[in-house]
C-alpha cells in the first residue's frame, strides 16, 4: 500500500535558524498537503501542491514538490517561537479519497 | 462559519459503556472523515463518507460504528471499547469528493477508556 516517509522525525533548533522536513512516497501522489498541529492541538491545513516541481511559498515557508511527484520539502526560514508543533506531509494518489500522512516531523526552537 | 465543531472534547468512558462522539460542520463539505490519534503518531484513517454515503472503511473493529444523518453531521458510535482505543478522535471534512484542497480538522474528542 502507499506509505509516505517523513524525516527527520525531531528537529530542535536555535531561533533564527532555517529548518526543513522532507517526505518521500513509494508511489507517484496525485497531491501532497502540509499540516501543523500544535502541542495539544489538531492539524491545521497549510497548503496543497498539485503539479510536478511546484513551489509555493508563504511568508517564511517554503514549499516543493518533486519533478517526479513523489517527493516534497517544507522548509522554513528564520525560525521563531511561534512555528514549533509537529509538521505533516499528507499525500494522496489519484483518484483515491484517502490522504496517507506521513509520521511527521517534531519541530522545538530555543528562544 | 469554516468550523468543524466536534463534541465533548474529552470522555471517559467504561468498558462497557456505549457513547457517541460528535462532529458538525456548516461549510457545505460533502466529505467527512473520522480519524484516530494516538500520542506522538499521525492521524490514521478511519472512515471516509462522501455525499452521506460510507465510502472507506480501513477495516475498523465494529465496537465503532459511523453514522452521517445528513452532510452536515457524523457521528461515531462507541461500544465495548478496549484501554488501546483511547487516544485522540479527529473529525474532518473537505470541500470535494477528492482531498485537493484541504481538510478542516475539528479540535477532536479525547477519548480515555477505562
Amino acid at each position: 500500500g502507499q506509505q509516505v516517509m517523513q524525516i527527520p522525525q525531531y528537529q530542535h533548533v536555535q531561533e533564527g535558524e532555517d529548518f526543513t522536513t522532507y517526505c518521500n512516497s513509494s508511489t507517484t501522489l496525485s497531491n501532497i498537503q502540509w499540516y501543523k498541529q500544535r502541542p495539544g492541538g489538531h492539524p491545521v491545513f497549510l497548503i496543497q501542491l498539485v503539479k510536478s516541481g511546484e513551489v509555493k511559498k508563504q511568508k517564511r515557508l517554503t514549499f516543493q514538490f518533486g519533478e517526479a511527484k513523489k517527493n516534497s520539502s517544507l522548509h522554513i526560514t528564520a525560525t521563531q517561537t511561534t512555528d514549533v508543533g509537529t509538521y505533516f506531509c499528507a499525500g494522496a494518489q489519484g483518484g483515491s479519497e484517502k490522504l496517507v500522512f506521513g509520521k511527521g516531523t517534531k519541530l522545538t526552537v530555543n528562544p | 462559519d469554516t468550523e468543524v465543531t466536534q463534541t465533548p472534547k474529552h470522555l471517559v468512558m467504561g468498558m462497557t459503556n456505549k457513547k457517541s462522539l460528535k462532529c458538525e460542520q456548516h461549510m457545505g463539505h460533502r466529505a467527512m472523515y473520522w480519524y484516530k490519534q494516538k500520542a506522538k503518531k499521525p492521524p490514521e484513517l478511519m472512515f471516509v463518507y462522501s455525499y452521506e454515503k460510507l465510502s472507506i472503511n480501513e477495516s475498523v473493529p465494529s465496537r465503532f460504528s459511523p453514522e452521517c444523518p445528513n452532510s452536515s453531521l457524523l457521528n461515531l458510535h462507541l461500544h465495548a471499547l478496549q484501554p488501546e482505543d483511547s487516544a485522540l478522535y479527529l473529525c474532518a471534512s473537505s470541500q470535494v469528493l477528492r482531498p485537493d484542497y484541504g481538510y478542516t480538522f475539528g479540535s477532536g474528542t479525547r477519548l480515555t477508556v477505562v
